[in-house]
């Protein structure tokens, strides 16, 4: 295992739910982040915390908030979402933000209905 | 072979051949490169990094290459495993981020 972990692994809601998704690491790293990954196309990075500070908002929609209380610590919490939001979303963590290997968690997979 | 931003290559070879999986990045100051594995229902798994001062690096079973003068970068292993089938993507890193390639599927054949 990589040390990070995300919660739930699967998750199905409907537009009109809200939902958080868990991230936790136990590297004791100082930077986090909150990728999408969608079917045969690249990661995309979404957001940066370095020191529970917002770093990189990568134009993400506001219907994704991400929250980071504490450097081991990362949640994003979804609303009124999409079906095109459907995807693997993966969490990452290193020991800043560059350049340093990223450590993922196993990710949670998404389904908007 | 791969690029950042493309669709996504298989690449099948039998077990105990060696595979080479390729990457063409795309911005000249990139000075960090790295390759990860990802299997199925798993997040990616670091394998290797390279920095630009470097041409070669090599761990257990993996030899990573970078050719600065065309922007490509390679990756080799060595007497492939069935546990080496995943997705492999290479990444560079660019205003300090990493910029990931779409990824290049590794099937091995017993």
């Amino acid at each position: 295992e990589t040390g990070v972990t995300q919660t739930p692994r699967h998750l199905v809601m409907g537009m009109t739910n809200k939902k958080s998704l868990k991230c936790e690491q136990h590297l004791g790293h100082n930077a986090m982040y909150w990728y999408k990954q969608s079917a045969k196309k690249p990661l995309e990075l979404m957001f940066v915390y370095n020191f529970k500070e917002q770093t990189e908002n990568n134009s993400v929609p506001s219907r994704f908030s991400p929250e980071c209380p504490n450097s081991s610590h990362l949640f994003l919490h979804l609303h009124t979402l999409q079906p095109e939001d459907s995807a693997l979303y993966l969490c990452a963590s290193s020991q800043g933000t560059a350049p340093y290997e990223q450590y993922f968690g196993p990710g949670t997979r998404l389904t908007v209905t | 072979g791969e690029s950042v931003g493309l669709h996504l290559p298989t690449l099948s070879v039998q077990e105990g051949d060696n595979s080479i999986i390729n990457c063409a990045y795309s911005n000249s100051a990139s000075d960090y490169f790295i390759w990860y594995k990802q299997e199925s229902g798993k997040g990616p798994q670091f394998i290797i990094d390279i920095r630009s001062n470097m041409d070669k690096r090599q761990g257990q079973r993996v030899t990573v290459l970078l050719n600065k003068t065309v922007k490509h970068l390679s990756l080799q292993i060595a007497a492939t495993q069935p546990g080496d089938s995943a997705v492999y993507f290479c990444a560079e890193e660019y205003g300090n981020k990493l910029v990931f390639g779409a990824g290049t599927i590794l099937r091995v054949k017993s």
